[in-house]
């Protein structure tokens, strides 16, 4: 595998279920993020990670957490999601030592739909 | 703050026409500044980057110039293919920060 790879590519979930989506980058990089793309809507920055530690929470809401055990994965686990919530969900990766950062390389993105 | 403002879409060219799409960025300083495209069903992938003023990125036949005086970094090319058919997103970043700012992206679709 290269780059960053997401999984699953699509998902169709109730409103009460609990799933996680997974994203795993193999460029070696210290950053990863998650974004929400949305019809009609500008690219929403939701979680970034910087050396496996949380650096930005944009007030997303609780129904959506996200984990990072090692700075080559990134979990997002969703629970009773709304179908508003249904989106396009990207992961990103890049490389930064606190200061400056490279450009990011984002993941193909799991399709999302909220039943 | 810092944004990044994109011609509106959709975009439609006959095969092997010319290419503008339009980008201006407004920031507290001097920003690097990206080109990424998303082709249907696909996340964001970079196309073309400047990080410096009067820098050309390019690729795939695509460029771009990081204008300073202008404020503008408009992607470029000079023979569209149906295959560029995609949504072209510019973004800007500053040296010391991780966040890409984002335009709303622009959509083209270009015809036999």
């Amino acid at each position: 595998e290269t780059g960053v790879t997401q999984t699953p590519r699509h998902l169709v979930m109730g409103m009460t279920n609990k799933k996680s989506l997974k994203c795993e980058q193999h460029l070696g990089h210290n950053a990863m993020y998650w974004y929400k793309q949305s019809a009609k809507k500008p690219l929403e920055l939701m979680f970034v990670y910087s050396l496996e530690e949380r650096v930005e929470n944009n007030s997303v809401p609780s129904r959506f957490s996200p984990e990072c055990p090692n700075s080559s994965h990134l979990f997002l686990h969703l629970h009773t999601l709304q179908p508003e919530d249904s989106a396009l969900y990207l992961c990103a990766s890049s490389q930064g030592d606190g200061f400056s950062y490279n450009e990011q390389f984002f993941g193909p993105g799991t399709r999302l739909t909220v039943l | 703050g810092n944004s990044v403002t994109q011609m509106e879409g959709p975009v439609t060219l006959s095969e092997e026409a010319f290419l503008t799409i339009n980008c201006t960025y407004t920031a507290t300083g001097y920003p690097s500044l990206f080109w990424y495209v998303q082709y249907p069903g696909e996340g964001l992938q970079l196309l073309l980057k400047a990080t410096k003023a009067d820098d050309k990125g390019s690729n795939k036949g695509f460029e771009a110039t990081y204008r300073k005086e202008t404020t503008s970094f408009h992607l470029e090319k000079g023979s569209v293919q149906v295959s560029d058919s995609a949504v072209y997103f510019c973004a800007s970043r500053m040296d010391s920060s991780y966040k890409l700012i984002f335009g709303s992206g622009t959509r083209l679709l270009v015809r036999p």
